[in-house]
């Protein structure tokens, strides 16, 4: 069964310094990967995925995530934070054996600290 | 390009009620998923739909349902309403076929349903 851990409920960071919101993930076979950010009172907002290919995904707004098979995760980083960059995070997996739902995480809270 | 609509934004029913939600996915988008998000739960996948067929169906009760027409808009109901049911409901549009689900997913804004 499909599955994401995103380990951090709350992750504080200050303005102009780099960012890490961790997500390690289970599914049989390949995996499917997504980052999606929420901003209050809407819906889920597309950042980047990794369907095959380079390990380093670059997405919206300078974030990028590196997949890591061996480790199965999936860090989403962006190296200078911006105040508006606080929001809910959420990392999402979907398998490639016919399903197409995603199993997302709990999510993390991002805050930007000015 | 239109986004995934969702309407209505914010809806109050009152337990025992039931409620239909309405969702029109991105024009020549055929894959529509519907997910709750609630503070204690999280993301939860729901139902998908592609061409008019349900494909995949997430662990909910049978007062959850939907469809899916022919222009690939869907809505779904749910019946008998619960305060349990209060949430942010999120439709979810792929070009993603059965099977090849490399496309991705946009969502719309959700709609806020509570249950009084």
């Amino acid at each position: 069964a499909q599955s994401v851990a995103q380990p951090e409920d709350q992750v504080n960071v200050a303005e102009g310094n780099p960012l890490t919101v961790k997500c390690t993930y289970s599914v049989s076979g390949n995996p499917y990967l997504f980052w999606y950010v929420q901003y209050p009172n809407r819906g889920l907002q597309f950042l980047l995925k990794y369907i095959t290919g380079d390990n380093l995904v670059k997405g919206s707004y300078g974030f990028e995530a590196e997949f890591n098979k061996s480790q199965t995760s999936f860090h989403l980083k962006k190296p200078s934070a911006l105040v508006s960059d606080s929001a809910l995070y959420f990392c999402a997996v979907s398998d490639q054996t016919g399903a197409n739902n995603l199993f997302f995480g709990t999510g993390t809270r991002l805050t930007v600290i000015p | 390009k239109a986004g995934v609509t969702q309407t209505p934004r914010y809806l109050i029913k009152t337990r025992g009620q039931q409620v239909t939600l309405s969702c029109s996915p991105i024009s020549g988008h055929r894959s529509v998923s519907w997910y709750q998000q609630t503070p204690g739960q999280g993301l939860q996948f729901l139902f998908e739909y592609f061409s008019e067929t349900q494909r995949n169906k997430g662990n909910f009760p049978g007062r959850f349902s939907g469809r899916q027409f022919s222009n690939s808009r869907s809505e779904m109901n749910v019946s008998t309403l619960e305060l349990g049911d209060s949430a942010l409901y999120l439709c979810a549009s792929s070009l993603n076929l059965p099977g090849q689900g490399s496309y991705g997913y946009t969502f719309g804004s959700g709609t806020r349903l509570t249950v009084v």
